[in-house]
């Protein structure tokens, strides 16, 4: 599977747009990017997943370029409750035969302050 | 709607003794499921999937074991628990075909004394 390396940690105030970018130069042609959130002492939340170019849903926004060795999570106007631990993977879901498992790094922890 | 539940939700166990988690999947059939370990300040490592019943997967050698007696339900265990056991204890399961997602439990905090 492919190893991802993001920020360590990140700040920001209320009410801004947050990027938060991850690399990924060994992903395969089966690999999709999902990003996840994590609370303290909960288990992780799925937030957005892509293959190619920009995918959007009702909390955030994923860009991904051309050659697809970096990928961008964009959460717009964040909030005192978006303070959480993001996660970015890579892998088949499955597809490839490796049972969909997920690698998590350690993540960026976004701290938002008021 | 589907639903995973752990428990006990925190365990404080001594060094040596023995340890059962268990983690129940409802409203889904034959899932894939996940144990998943949580240091203190750091990411999640997988610790067993399973793709059926009594099929289980290790991904890291340890002394710890996982059992899966019924489609949906996933124990982890443990004979003789060490120090470096503790933890966080996350399940997770997966539906089959098209779904892509992972879908969490609430978690056990597990400290070994």
């Amino acid at each position: 599977l492919a190893k991802t390396t993001q920020p360590i940690s990140m700040d920001s105030y209320e009410g801004q747009e947050v990027n938060i970018t991850c690399s990924h130069n060994n992903i395969a042609t089966n690999d999709y990017i999902t990003w996840y959130q994590q609370f303290p002492s909960q288990g992780p939340r799925f937030i957005i997943q892509g293959y190619k170019t920009k995918v959007t849903n009702e909390v955030a926004s994923l860009f991904i370029p051309a050659d697809r060795k970096s990928s961008t999570l964009s959460l717009p106007r964040v909030s005192l409750s978006d303070t959480a631990v993001y996660y970015c993977l890579v892998g088949d879901n499955g597809f490839g035969g490796s049972q969909g498992n997920l690698i998590f790094g350690k993540g960026t922890k976004l701290s938002v302050k008021p | 709607s589907q639903t995973i539940h752990q428990w006990p939700a925190t365990l404080v166990q001594p060094v040596g003794s023995p340890l059962s988690l268990e983690c129940t999947v409802e409203g889904t059939s034959n899932p894939n499921l996940y144990w998943y370990r949580q240091a203190a300040g750091r990411g999640l490592q997988l610790l067993f999937y399973s793709i059926g019943i009594d099929q289980i997967s290790s991904e890291v050698p340890q002394n710890l074991s996982a059992s899966r007696p019924q489609d949906r339900q996933f124990i982890l265990s443990s004979k003789k628990l060490l120090l470096s056991d503790s933890g966080f204890y996350l399940c997770a399961w997966r539906g089959q075909g098209l779904s892509r997602e992972q879908y969490f439990g609430p978690g056990t905090r597990l400290t070994v004394t």
